[in-house]
């Protein structure tokens, strides 16, 4: 198992573009979601989602989109890329209700200029 | 809403035993979970209280004290491959977690 992949590894972004992060987990995990850490600071939840087609948001959902049309990916989209939006971004994993492990992917860096 | 505090830096040497305080303000949550970082890469997984008391894993344990807000992390027979960033973190749902800034520890020889 190649557990949670992310690509890209780092990007580069003008203020305005627009990208999309990809996440995908060969778990056959129900549960998903995305975090960005900033320097020096613990993560914070963007999006999350319970399942294909369910999805919701967390506690910085502003700038970003994502959907969830299949178990394992789950992409998240930056709409107009902004300098505060320059971060770590993780994509996480979990599988069924019982177990508490969340498995994480190995980041995504993003440079707004 | 959620907030958790955490001491910013610990520091100790090899072999030693270190605990890693954690205390939160909160209206509700499933349990507390603890993650390990090192620099540049991801979090992962270590400990999860869902009930008061303590629970162990190899050299870890954590605990937690509803009562209090509280909770820690002990690190026991401490290794250099133990320098790392550590986060406590509430899980407030099925796939949510808030956590706190992190403390970061520093094993010297």
């Amino acid at each position: 198992n190649a557990g949670v992949t992310q690509t890209p590894k780092f990007q580069v972004l003008k203020t305005g573009q627009s990208m999309t992060l990809q996440c995908a987990q060969d778990m056959n995990h129900e549960y998903m979601s995305w975090y960005r850490q900033d320097p020096g600071m613990g993560l914070r939840l963007i999006h999350y989602s319970v399942g294909a087609g369910i999805t919701d948001q967390g506690e910085v959902p502003n700038g970003y989109n994502v959907s969830r049309s299949t178990t394992e990916d789950f992409p998240l989209r930056l709409l107009s890329a902004a300098p505060s939006q320059t971060s770590v971004y993780f994509c996480a994993s979990r599988g069924d209700r019982g177990a508490e492990t969340q498995y994480f992917g190995p980041g995504t860096r993003l440079l707004v200029l | 809403g959620q907030s958790l505090e955490q001491p910013s830096e610990v520091t100790a040497v090899e072999g030693a035993i270190v605990q890693i305080n954690c205390t939160y303000q909160t209206s509700g949550f499933y349990g507390l979970s603890w993650y390990q970082q090192h620099d540049g890469g991801a979090p992962t997984f270590l400990s999860y209280n869902a009930l008061d008391g303590l629970e162990e894993t190899g050299r870890f344990s954590s605990f937690l004290s509803r009562s209090d807000s509280y909770g820690y992390l002990l690190l026991q027979e401490l290794q250099m491959k133990d320098s790392a960033s550590y986060f406590c973190a509430l899980n407030t749902g099925f796939q949510k977690l808030v956590f706190g800034t992190g403390t970061r520890l520093l094993v010297s020889p």
